[in-house]
């Protein structure tokens, strides 16, 4: 069974620090890796994908994906109120699985 | 907004009742994907469809039917369901199949009595 697997949180974090998302997959065929934004009943939003090793930043947000060792990461810096919302990591092979997701909340 | 549209938002049904899920893209993709989403579980891809011919079938019971007249419209059709299959049931589309970026509709929360 391939799967995704994150802590369900909730992670709480302070207004303005770091807040550090971890993913980890078992499927070693995974050329695609995704984090998906959803907020309280709304639908996912694709925020930063990621497809070879390293660090790929895109604003406040960097996605890091280590192969070896099979996990992905992402880092929201500054980490404001808006950003509290459940965070969905997703490995794609020949399709995409997503994990249960890793719920956030940044504290004023 | 992401140009993915569901109806309806919310439905509650019995076990014995037949009902239809809609989805609308009006981004002119050619994928479109229905998604169960349980409380604390996983996204679970149910149905993959590409140019209305479907793809990919994830073992979901045959109380669940999908149905894709054209590439802008996509149905789940839904009879003799189980209080389990409760859960919110969402719509995503691509351009294709190769495309990896989906948007998703708000999803159709479902609640099985």
């Amino acid at each position: 069974q391939k799967e995704v697997e994150q802590n369900s949180g909730p992670l709480s974090v302070p207004e303005g620090a770091i807040a550090s998302l971890n993913c980890t997959y078992s499927d070693r065929g995974s050329q695609s890796f995704f984090w998906y934004r959803q907020y309280s009943g709304k639908s996912p939003e694709l925020i930063m994908s990621i497809y070879s090793n390293g660090d790929k930043e895109d604003g406040r947000f960097t996605a890091q994906l280590n192969k070896a060792s099979q996990y992905v990461s992402l880092l929201i810096r500054d980490s404001q109120p808006s950003d509290s919302a459940t965070y969905l990591c997703a490995s794609r092979a020949s399709k995409i699985i997503f994990g249960s997701g890793t719920r956030l909340s940044i504290r004023p | 907004e992401t140009g993915v549209t569901q109806t309806p938002r919310h439905l509650v049904m019995g076990m014995t009742n037949k009902k239809s899920l809609k989805c609308e893209q009006h981004l002119g993709h050619n994928a479109m994907y229905w998604y169960k989403q349980s409380a604390k579980k996983p996204l679970e891809l149910m149905f993959v469809y590409s140019l209305e011919e479907r793809v990919e079938n994830n073992s979901v019971p045959s109380r669940f039917s999908p149905e894709c007249p054209n590439s802008s419209h996509l149905f789940l059709h839904l009879h003799t369901l189980q209080p389990e299959d409760s859960a919110l049931y969402l719509c995503a589309s691509s351009q294709d199949l190769r495309e990896e970026t989906q948007y998703f509709g708000p999803g159709t929360r479902l609640l099985v009595l």
